[in-house]
């Protein structure tokens, strides 16, 4: 079953707007972690915000916000004023935190995001 | 914050031959490093999960004896694409676990 699901392949924005790119995820474990990556044309992997399955606020890092709606299961990423470094693919991933050792990263499909001038 | 680099960050070679990758960890120990692969214009998908002092973790489909990976130390973890076909050129990029850190990532192209 897809754990995290990313309905927008690509999305456009005026510069200096906001956007918001989607993502639900789907776990049974109470304890998880949600993350936004940035990975722009040099293909690093740029982490952007954090969320924990039990933060009762909604995580920000600057530009960054992320929308947590645990009861619909979803972690939207919305980046205010949007600038033209901006463009880029974003993905949303999710680490389920309650079973012991290691866990891995599960992403989804991903978001293109363009912005213009 | 965690830094992880990696090595060679990119590689062309011909078809049949391998190649190695290295991913270090640069300012903490881990005794485990988790590898992905991403195809073009795809996601990330883990590959295999690297263990210190034991054999790595394969995730099901990967095949072992064709991606051999080493964890020779706390901080250097190695994937090795044995007999390389074109099919297996993709973006290959580390991460160290329970941080938010990849490594830069290697871009392997086989003629």
């Amino acid at each position: 079953a897809q754990k995290i699901t990313q309905t927008q392949p690509g999305m456009f924005v005026q510069e200096k707007e906001a956007v918001t790119l989607d993502c639900t995820y789907d776990t049974s474990d109470p304890s998880y972690g949600l993350f936004w990556y940035k990975q722009p044309s040099s293909g690093e992997m740029i982490f952007l915000i954090y969320q924990g399955s039990y933060d009762q606020q909604n995580a920000t890092e600057g530009r960054y916000s992320l929308n947590f709606q645990k009861a619909r299961k979803s972690a939207n990423l919305v980046i205010s004023a949007s600038q033209l470094g901006d463009s880029a693919m974003y993905f949303c991933a999710m680490r389920e935190e309650f079973s012991g050792g290691y866990n891995k990263l599960i992403f989804g499909a991903g978001t293109r995001l363009a912005v213009h001038p | 914050g965690a830094v992880v680099s990696q090595h060679p960050s990119w590689v062309i070679c011909k078809s049949g031959t391998s190649v190695k990758i290295e991913c270090r960890s640069l300012d903490f120990q881990a005794t485990t490093m988790f590898w992905y692969r991403q195809f073009p214009k795809q996601s990330l998908m883990l590959m295999a999960t690297s263990n210190e002092g034991s054999k790595a973790t394969y995730e099901q489909g990967v095949e072992k004896d064709k991606f051999l990976i080493n964890h020779a130390s706390l901080t250097l973890s190695t994937l090795t694409v044995t007999s390389a076909h074109p099919e297996d050129s993709s973006f290959y990029i580390c991460s160290a676990p329970d941080t938010q850190y990849f490594g830069p990532g290697t871009r392997l192209t086989v003629l």
